[in-house]
């Protein structure tokens, strides 16, 4: 399977733990997306590399969450001091270049904090 | 500010033919896309709308008109697997904001 893929799938921890989570792109993209999704709601938009250049980090993410792609490929996306709030849905995407309009998914990954 | 409008839920019956609509207010636009996500899916493109008119693929069809800020999706046959939701999003240079979605409900 060369598609983006999302690790773990679910994860349930309890408030205060830090948890992170790893999306690995389809290989030759250079662009990789994080995205949350609650129920009923679109993908909202987090963070975006360039390669391993951090470009863009939305207001809404709190200094709680960080993101890394230290090599260009593969990327982490840590939350400290998780809240019940934070539950959600987080998908990773990636797409070939800055040009491309076309966005590739991963499965996700479920967070639940209780 | 950044906002999309789509309706919350349509419902169509099987073979029929249906459109989702979308307006959208955003600072920045690049073109109009439009995601279908199935439940416990992922999102997958669709289509993509960056100049003004009609964009077929298959039984799909999306349509943009930049100066009145609006787009649709035209989904023709449909088919029971076409029960999903769909989402418009608008591509802002180097990301895309995506609105709630339009889920489709389709009778047999």
């Amino acid at each position: 399977d060369t598609g983006v893929s999302q690790d773990p799938r679910h994860k349930i921890t309890k408030r205060g733990q830090n948890v992170t989570f790893r999306c690995d792109p389809i290989s030759e993209h250079n662009r990789l997306y994080w995205y949350r999704q609650t129920l009923g709601q679109g993908p909202e938009f987090l963070t975006y590399f360039q390669n391993e250049a951090q470009l863009e980090k939305s207001r809404l993410l709190s200094d709680r969450f960080s993101a890394e792609r230290p090599k260009g490929s593969f990327s982490t996306l840590e939350i400290q001091r998780t809240e019940q709030g934070d539950s959600a849905m987080y998908l990773c995407a990636s797409s070939l270049s800055s040009d491309s309009y076309e966005q590739y998914f991963g499965p996700g990954t479920r967070l639940t904090v209780t | 500010g950044q906002s999309l409008e789509q309706p919350s839920e349509v419902t169509a019956v099987e073979g029929a033919i249906v459109q989702i609509n979308c307006t959208y207010q955003t600072s920045g636009f690049y073109g109009l896309s439009w995601y279908q996500q199935h439940d416990g899916g992922a999102p997958t493109f669709l289509s993509y709308n960056a100049l003004d008119g009609l964009e077929e693929t298959g039984r799909f069809s999306s349509f943009l008109s930049r100066s009145d800020s609006y787009g649709y999706l035209l989904l023709q046959e449909l088919q029971m697997k076409d029960s999903a939701s769909y989402f418009c999003a608008v591509r802002d240079r180097d990301k895309i904001i995506f609105g709630k979605g339009t889920r489709l409900h389709i009778l047999p």
